[in-house]
Order: C-alpha cells, then structure tokens, then sequence
C-alpha cells in the first residue's frame, strides 16, 4: 500500500517568508509525528498528534513553528518568518493504533528545506 | 528522560566482513527499541525492534541486534556485510509505551569497502 508522503521534495525560500510542508500518513494510523534532521542536531521530534487528543508541541523550537492536523489525517507544518538556522529536513512518520505495532513508526521521504 | 547513544559516528568495514554498530541507551530500560536505516535522500526504514519478547532481533536484510540489560546495550550486527549496506543507521528509544515519539541516537554512517 501506500505509504507515508510529503510535500514539496525539496524547498528554497528566502530568510523570513513563511512555508508550509505537507504530510499525507499512512491510511488509517491514528499518530503523526514531524521531526527535524539537521546536520548539528541530528534526528528531533517536533509535534505529535493521537487521534483527536490534544497535540503533543513539547519538540517545537520557537513559536514560530506551529502544526495542525485536519479530520485526523493530511498535516501541515508552517514556519513562519524561516531563519537560516531552520534549513534542514523536515520527516514525518505516522503509527497505527494497536499493541501489534508497538509504536513503530512509518517515515515518510522528507522535505529538505534550505533558507537563503 | 530516554537518551541513546550510538558509537562511532562513520564506522567502515570490508564487503564480507562483520557489521558492528554501537547503541546504548539511558540506564531506565525503554518499553521498545528500534534501529531504522536511511539510504541517501530517503526516509527512514524500520530494520528491527525490541519488545521485550526475545532478547536477540532478528530484523531485514540479515540485520539483528541483541538486548543486553546489564549492559543498557543493542547493539547491531550483521555476520556478512555487502556493499548496499551501505546507509546512515539510527538507534531509537520510545518515551513510553505505545505511540508516542522516539529518541535518536546521533547516526552512525556505514561504508562499505569492496
């Protein structure tokens, strides 16, 4: 089946404009997750959404990050006013609900972000 | 909190040779354990997990790892290598259990030497 998508691939934007990334899960999982992976940093959670619980926004670095999950399935993740210092790929996984899965996450390709 | 740590940032090693990558974790045992591997330009791939069930898993490509408690350890190896192992592998820990977002290691980058 299909798995996890995210859009665009790749994004060039200039310092302070504002982007948005795409995420489609995996048909039917209740869990979305966005992480960072940048070169100093290594691989940081970002946001996590369970079903129609209140979203986990405890990884978000600034107030500039922010995410929303529309009828518990197709997500954005918009920047605003992007820094350079937010180049860096942009993963997203989803999980489905049930003890057979054991919170093993399902990643999808990535959106390589680079701020001029 | 959850931390893990992978040894060796770049590890290289002969086309045939033993697989050896490096993961500790912090010293509270984590409901589960994964180890994903990420070929260039690409997400990343579940190659095995630890549930508790059995201490030594066995995952793709002829990858396993083995749970070792006394050593905080899980480690991951692979008798033979070949020259499409060549990838970035992560060592990721669960916060709890269920869904809920993992802790990664900082990466450790195979090469593989024909």
């Amino acid at each position: 089946g299909a798995g996890v998508s995210q859009s665009p691939s790749n994004k060039v934007t200039e310092k302070g404009k504002d982007v948005e990334l795409r995420c489609d899960p995996i048909s039917g999982h209740t869990a979305l997750y966005w992480y960072r992976q940048s070169l100093g940093q290594g691989l940081e959670f970002l946001i996590y959404f369970q079903g129609n619980s209140a979203p986990d926004k405890s990884g978000l670095p600034s107030d500039r990050f922010s995410a929303e999950r529309t009828g518990g399935s197709v997500s954005t993740l918009t920047i605003q006013r992007t820094q350079q210092e937010d180049s860096a790929v942009y993963l997203c996984a989803s999980s489905p609900r049930g003890q057979t899965f054991r919170g093993t996450q399902y990643f999808g390709p990535g959106t390589r972000l680079l701020v001029l | 909190a959850q931390s893990v740590t992978q040894l060796g940032s770049h590890v290289s090693v002969s086309e045939g040779a033993l697989v050896l990558l490096r993961c500790n974790y912090s010293s509270s045992v984590p409901p589960y354990l994964f180890w994903y591997v990420q070929y260039p330009n690409q997400g990343l791939q579940l190659l095995l997990k630890y549930t508790s069930a059995a201490t030594l898993v066995k995952g793709i490509n002829g990858f396993e790892a083995e749970f070792k408690k006394s050593e905080t350890s899980f480690h991951l190896t692979k008798p033979s290598a070949h020259m499409s192992d060549a990838a970035e592998y992560f060592c990721a820990v669960s916060r709890a259990a269920g869904n809920t977002p993992l802790v990664f290691g900082k990466g450790t980058r195979l090469s593989v030497i024909a």
